[in-house]
Order: C-alpha cells, then sequence, then structure tokens
C-alpha cells in the first residue's frame, strides 16, 4: 500500500544551521508529494509540492526534490531561523486523487 | 487566497453532549472537504471525506453515527461528535479542496480543540 516514512523527531538545530528532514515514500503510479507545516496550536499549510520526478518545490527558502529513483522527498533549508520551529509532514497524494497520506510528523526546534 | 476556517477553535463539553464543529471555505468553492482528527504529537488520522450534497464516505473504524459529518453547500462542511465523551478529545482539523487546485493539495483550516469532560 500506500505510505510515507519521515526521520523521527524532535531536530533541535541552532539559527542558521542547515537542516534536512528526511521523507521516503511507498506508491504505485506517481504520487504528487507535498510537505506541510504546522505551527503550535495551528492547523497545518501547505509549504512547498512537486507533482513528477525531478520537479523541485520551494517556499520561503525550503526545497524538496522528488526523486522517483529513490522513492524521496528530503526537506531542506540552507539557515533555519527560530521562527522555523514546528511539526513538518511529508505527504503524498496518488494519481490525481484528493486522499492524501501523511508521514509522522517531524518536530523541528531552532535555539536562537 | 484559498482560506478555512474553522468554529469553534476551542470547545468543552460536558460527557454525554453533542458538540458541532463548522469548517468554511472563505474564498472558493470546496467540492471536497476532510475531517481528520489528531492526537498530541501524532500525525492526521483521516476520519472522512465529505462531498457536497452526498453522503460522507467514512474510513474504517470510525463510527458514522458518533461522528455525522454533513456538507450542505460548497462553502460549509460540519463535523458533529454526538454523545461526546471523555476519549473523543482531541484536535479536529477539516481541510478543502477543488479540482483545480491541482492533485492532492488540500487547504487545511487552523483546527478545533475539543475537551469533553
Amino acid at each position: 500500500g500506500n505510505s510515507v516514512t519521515q526521520m523521527e523527531g524532535p531536530v533541535t538545530l541552532s539559527e542558521e544551521a542547515f537542516l534536512t528532514i528526511n521523507c521516503t515514500y511507498t506508491a504505485t503510479g506517481y504520487p504528487s508529494l507535498f510537505w506541510y507545516v504546522q505551527y503550535p496550536g495551528e492547523g497545518l499549510q501547505l509549504l512547498l509540492k512537486a507533482t513528477k520526478a525531478d520537479d523541485k518545490g520551494s517556499n520561503k527558502g525550503f526545497e524538496a526534490t522528488y526523486r522517483k529513483e529513490t522513492t524521496s522527498f528530503h526537506l531542506e533549508k540552507g539557515s533555519v531561523q527560530v521562527s522555523d520551529s514546528a511539526v513538518y509532514f511529508c505527504a503524498l497524494a496518488r494519481d490525481g486523487g484528493f486522499k492524501t497520506i501523511f508521514g509522522a510528523g517531524t518536530r523541528l526546534f531552532v535555539k536562537a | 487566497g484559498a482560506v478555512v476556517s474553522q468554529h469553534p477553535s476551542r470547545v468543552i463539553c460536558k460527557s454525554g453532549t453533542s458538540v458541532k464543529i463548522e469548517c468554511r471555505s472563505l474564498d472558493f468553492q470546496a467540492t471536497t472537504m476532510f475531517w481528520y482528527r489528531q492526537f498530541p504529537k501524532q500525525s492526521l488520522m483521516l476520519m472522512a471525506t465529505s462531498n457536497e450534497g452526498s453522503k460522507a464516505t467514512y474510513e474504517q473504524g470510525v463510527e458514522k453515527d458518533k461522528f455525522l459529518i454533513n456538507h450542505a453547500s460548497l462553502t460549509l462542511s460540519t463535523l458533529t461528535v454526538t454523545s461526546a465523551h471523555p476519549e473523543d478529545s482531541s484536535f479536529y482539523i477539516c481541510s478543502a479542496t477543488t479540482p483545480y487546485q491541482g492533485a492532492g493539495t488540500q487547504y487545511f483550516g487552523p483546527g478545533t480543540r475539543l475537551l469533553v469532560l
């Protein structure tokens, strides 16, 4: 079946450090891939997405590349800020469908 | 654009009472809305998929008689937790989408925290 696996958190970084949150997926066909962010006490916000292999999604300094050969969609940011502290969810939606499968989430703490 | 609101943001109720949570798409028409439940420090669990004008599709293990979903218009879906019990306490999140938003893209409401005493 379809699934998403994320690295376990929490991840604690100092401000301006480089961030990588690993995400791998299992799916048949050609899913669309997403990163969502959830700030404390809030709902999820779409951070970025990629709909086909080799696409790179980017937003707010974050980026992720859809790697079909490694079934991965790792999230990266070159220099994190305290305001980036949140929970990040990797997700997939299959073949134009709307039902989304979420990873377990990775909590990020950024220290000043 | 693509704003989804939820009301209330927080509710405390007594065991045995019913609670209604509203989910509205403010600036687009949502043909499909989803209801999720999120336990502390865990991922989202899809409860049901709601299409305007038709019955909701519930995920396995979700009691349809306990979690009543109504999608009466293209901008409003409601989730009613009937005869709530303490184990129903959770964070409930809705999302909305249309075919025009692109495959799988959902816009989430801010969530409703339910506490049943």
